[in-house]
């Protein structure tokens, strides 16, 4: 079946502009994740949505950041007044069950902010 | 913060050697996974190991957990070229938390 897919894949912006960054879970997974990688780290973690629970936002480093999840499936990621820091790469990942286990993850979408 | 710790940063080996990584992590876990990422793609799940577990296998990969250390290793047998790229290893702690990958191992394997 099909993967986790996110789009673009690649989105140059101008700083202080906003960005909408979008996800498509494995259908049926419940749990949804964003994760941030900057060039050469490791993954930050951003937003989980569970079900039709609250969403865990302690990843998010700034009210600039947020993020829906409609329907219990596509997550759109929001980036407002972009800042040269935020550019990294933006990684979706999917889960079938509530608690962390295996995760599938999208290709990513890079971000660059002039 | 970030939870794991991978050494060494970076790896370089000829094919048909083994590769060994290694994960130190600072807090209790429910599960340790590693996953492997290449060049400007998304990361692949290799393996999870739980926290009574001390080792797994998966085809040319073998995992070790020591709790009592806070540290995790994954060996890669016999080497390929195709297994280039970077290895994270990723941990939850118990309860409903999100994983918390280390900075990653790259690995060049050589031809």
């Amino acid at each position: 079946g099909a993967g986790v897919s996110q789009s673009p894949s690649n989105k140059v912006t101008e700083k202080g502009k906003d960005v909408e960054l979008r996800c498509d879970p494995i259908s049926g997974h419940t749990a949804l994740y964003w994760y941030r990688q900057s060039l050469g780290q490791g993954l930050e973690f951003l937003i989980y949505f569970q079900g039709n629970s609250a969403p865990d936002k302690s990843g998010l480093p700034s009210d600039r950041f947020s993020a829906e999840r409609t329907g219990g499936s596509v997550s759109t990621l929001t980036i407002q007044r972009t800042q040269q820091e935020d550019s990294a790469v933006y990684l979706c990942a999917s889960s079938p069950r509530a608690t962390p286990t295996e995760q599938f993850f999208g290709p990513g979408t890079r971000l660059t902010v002039l | 913060s970030q939870q794991g710790e991978e050494d060494p940063q970076a790896l370089s080996i000829q094919e048909g050697e083994n590769a060994t990584m290694n994960c130190s992590y600072k807090t209790s876990i429910n599960n340790l996974q590693w996953y492997r990422q290449n060049s400007g793609r998304g990361l692949v799940h290799l393996i999870l190991i739980r926290s009574n577990e001390r080792e797994k296998h998966s085809g040319r990969l073998r995992v070790t957990l020591d709790t009592s250390k806070k540290s995790s290793s994954l060996l890669i047998t016999a080497s390929r070229a195709a297994d280039t790229a970077s290895y994270f290893c990723a941990t939850d702690t118990s309860g409903n938390t999100p994983l918390v990958f280390g900075k990653g191992t790259r690995l060049s394997v050589i031809a």
